[in-house]
């Protein structure tokens, strides 16, 4: 097993650009969550979604951040337009259908934005 | 919904020497208590969990207790190593809910 897959690895950006970070869960897995890691405010659960339909968005900063998953191995957090605040690591976690939901991280997104 | 409570923030222990990690949750009705160690520069990766009809779990050096009836949680490393130094965190799910609630982390040092 591949494990969840996360790409880019790392991205730098000017601010004002869109931002799109992307995520194959571990195949078999119904539940994906969006992670943001800064030294600042910990590890902060974004949205997530289980069969493709997101459940709680409520940890999304605001407009500008924007997530989907149009099917069951693929999904893409966009940012729109980028600020230099959003620069973190972006962890994308799935987790199986039975509980207790254990959540496997992806090696994650270091977004720089200048 | 939940809060997680994590004590303490940074922990240095001289190595062979143990080190424990206490967490807090509010919501009784949460049953499922993971943890996760991430290094430097890492994922954070599952090293233990307990469910709450279990008091104590253990898995080599470390081992978890709950305490549900305080609604406390803890991690304990033993004949702690350099190896054992990263961030650690604790985390809470409610019954039925995939979401986890999260702790602050512990940033735990190993002193050769």
């Amino acid at each position: 097993d591949a494990g969840v897959i996360q790409s880019p690895r790392h991205e730098v950006t000017e601010m004002g650009q869109e931002v799109t970070l992307r995520c194959k869960p571990i195949s078999g897995h119904n539940s994906l969550f969006w992670y943001r890691q800064t030294m600042m405010r910990g590890l902060e659960l974004l949205i997530y979604f289980n069969n493709n339909v997101p459940i709680d968005d409520s940890g999304m900063p605001e407009d500008r951040f924007s997530a989907k998953m149009p099917n069951a191995s693929f999904s893409t957090l966009k940012i729109q337009p980028s600020e230099p605040r959003d620069s973190a690591v972006y962890f994308c976690a799935s987790s199986p259908v039975q509980g207790p939901y254990e959540q496997y991280f992806g090696p994650g997104t270091r977004l720089t934005v200048t | 919904g939940e809060n997680v409570e994590q004590h303490p923030s940074t922990l240095s222990v001289q190595e062979g020497d143990s080190a424990v990690i206490k967490c807090t949750y509010s919501d009784s009705a949460s049953n499922y208590f993971p943890w996760y160690k991430q290094e430097l520069g890492k994922r954070p990766q599952l090293i233990i969990d307990i469910r709450s009809n279990v008091g104590e779990k253990k898995d080599q050096r470390i081992a978890v207790t709950l305490n549900k009836t305080a609604k406390h949680f803890s991690l304990h490393i033993t004949e702690t190593q350099p190896e054992d130094s990263a961030v650690y965190f604790c985390a809470a799910s409610i019954g039925g809910n995939e979401k986890l609630t999260f702790g602050t982390g512990t940033r735990l040092t190993i002193i050769p």
